[in-house]
């Protein structure tokens, strides 16, 4: 099973309805990295998470960490369709560095007008 | 500053062959990470590069290695190549070794036939 797991897998939603997406990590999370990636392009920094109960908004997304439940969510209020896109979770989940972070298969967000 | 830059963007490849994929880091920055994308296995770490050592690997076999030049530019190389190479690979730079500040270029679409 992977490491870290992202639900659902794909999303389609009207504009202006809001959104979430899961990441659960079956190990313990030392840094929660959310990315968002348009199709076959590279990656682009969201937010980061360090400390349970975190929280931090960009725009019109937010993002928390659950220390204890190893989960976190990304919330997008009133869906735009600049909002689609794929997004990533990515995860220290203790192998030393920051630089080998572990990702989830992604969440692919379709936005219809 | 110009922003992480990859090449070539698109390579198609015979099994057996070799490819040398190349990324410019964005000016300053001396850590490089590579990375795999594919849809099973999702974004995958393959190795670090910073002052022309390389600092962390992940796990993939010694066909898949790198170096990095003394202006921080990084090439990977992938030698007698498989069909399950075909990937999106993804460099990413970043000002320090280790780092979370991660910025990604726009990534090599690989196909190997």
């Amino acid at each position: 099973s992977q490491e870290l797991e992202q639900s659902p897998q794909s999303l389609i939603v009207q504009e202006g309805k809001n959104l979430t997406i899961n990441c659960t990590s079956s190990k313990t999370l030392y840094g929660l990295y959310w990315y968002k990636q348009k199709y076959g392009e590279g990656l682009i920094f969201l937010m980061m998470l360090q400390k349970g109960g975190e929280e931090k908004s960009h725009e019109k997304i937010t993002a928390k960490l659950d220390e204890k439940k190893q989960q976190s969510s990304l919330h997008i209020t009133a869906s735009q369709p600049s909002h689609a896109g794929i997004y990533l979770c990515g995860a220290d989940t203790g192998s030393g560095t920051a630089s080998k972070l572990t990702f989830g298969t992604g969440t692919r967000l379709q936005v219809t007008l | 500053k110009a922003g992480v830059t990859q090449t070539p963007r698109y390579l198609i490849k015979t099994r057996g062959q070799q490819v040398t994929l190349s990324c410019s880091p964005i000016s300053g920055h001396r850590s490089v990470s590579w990375y795999q994308q594919t849809p099973g296995q999702g974004l995958q770490f393959l190795f670090e590069y910073f002052s022309e050592t390389q600092r962390n690997k992940g796990n993939f076999p010694g066909r898949f290695s790198g170096r990095q030049f003394s202006n921080s530019r990084s090439e990977m190389n992938v030698s007698t190549l498989e069909l399950g190479d075909s990937a999106l690979y993804l460099c990413a730079s970043s000002p320090r070794t280790g780092s979370y500040e991660q910025y990604f270029g726009p990534g090599t679409r690989l196909t190997v036939t």
